[in-house]
């Protein structure tokens, strides 16, 4: 079956510092991968993607590469902001497919 | 605004009712879904559109839960008979599917449900 796995939160990192939020995937084919970001208040966003191995996603200076070998697709960004605490929730949708399946949602607060 | 937008987006009811959300899409998207986010979990499909078409159901949508697409634009999701485990944040997402699609998706804010 198809499934997502991320590290369980939350998270509370002190601005600036580095981030890594770890997620990996079981699924049959070639999926696309995708993060997807919760503001307080707010509807999920997708953050960034990868449709294919070894592609590299990355938004606002987040990043996260698609790593075949290991199944993975972690989240990284170098030095956090306070602007971005929120809910951070992994994806994939297999290729042509209709429906996404999600991780559980990593909780970050970042403090000033 | 031309984002997603659901209507209501919290509704308080009793055991036992119905309920129905509604749910307006992108306007040149052709394809909906509908996702059920609990606390602590991610989004759960429910059910898949593409036109007025309902093309895919999730073994979660027990026969309480009927969606409709009338003229391929808003949805509605109807909730009968409700129980307290349908206390829920119901998501509307869309999407194209025309040239260039990369499977991205497009969420409201939530309809949220809370059955007492």
């Amino acid at each position: 079956g198809n499934s997502v796995t991320q590290m369980e939160g939350p998270v509370t990192l002190s601005e600036e510092a580095f981030l890594t939020i770890n997620c990996t995937y079981t699924a049959t084919g070639y999926p696309s991968l995708f993060w997807y970001v919760q503001y307080p208040g707010e509807g999920l966003q997708l953050l960034l993607k990868a449709t294919k191995a070894d592609d590299k996603g990355s938004n606002k200076g987040f990043e996260a590469t698609y790593r075949k070998e290991t199944t993975s697709f972690h989240l990284e960004k170098g030095s956090v902001q306070v602007s971005d605490s929120a809910v951070y929730f992994c994806a994939l949708i297999k290729l042509l497919g209709n429906q996404f399946y999600f991780g559980t949602g990593t909780s970050l607060t970042v403090i000033p | 605004d031309t984002g997603v937008s659901q209507d209501p987006r919290h509704k308080i009811t009793k055991r036992g009712q119905n309920v129905t959300f509604r749910c307006d899409p992108i306007s040149e998207h052709n394809r909906l879904y509908w996702y059920r986010q609990t606390l602590g979990q991610g989004p759960e499909f429910l059910t898949y559109f593409q036109n007025e078409a309902q093309l895919e159901k999730s073994r979660l949508l027990s026969d309480r839960f009927s969606a409709e697409r009338p003229k391929g634009s808003f949805s509605t999701l109807e909730i009968q008979r409700t129980e307290q485990g349908d206390s829920a944040m119901y998501l509307c997402a869309s999407s194209s599917s025309g040239g260039g699609y990369t499977g991205e998706l497009f969420f409201g804010e939530g309809s949220r449900l809370t059955v007492l």
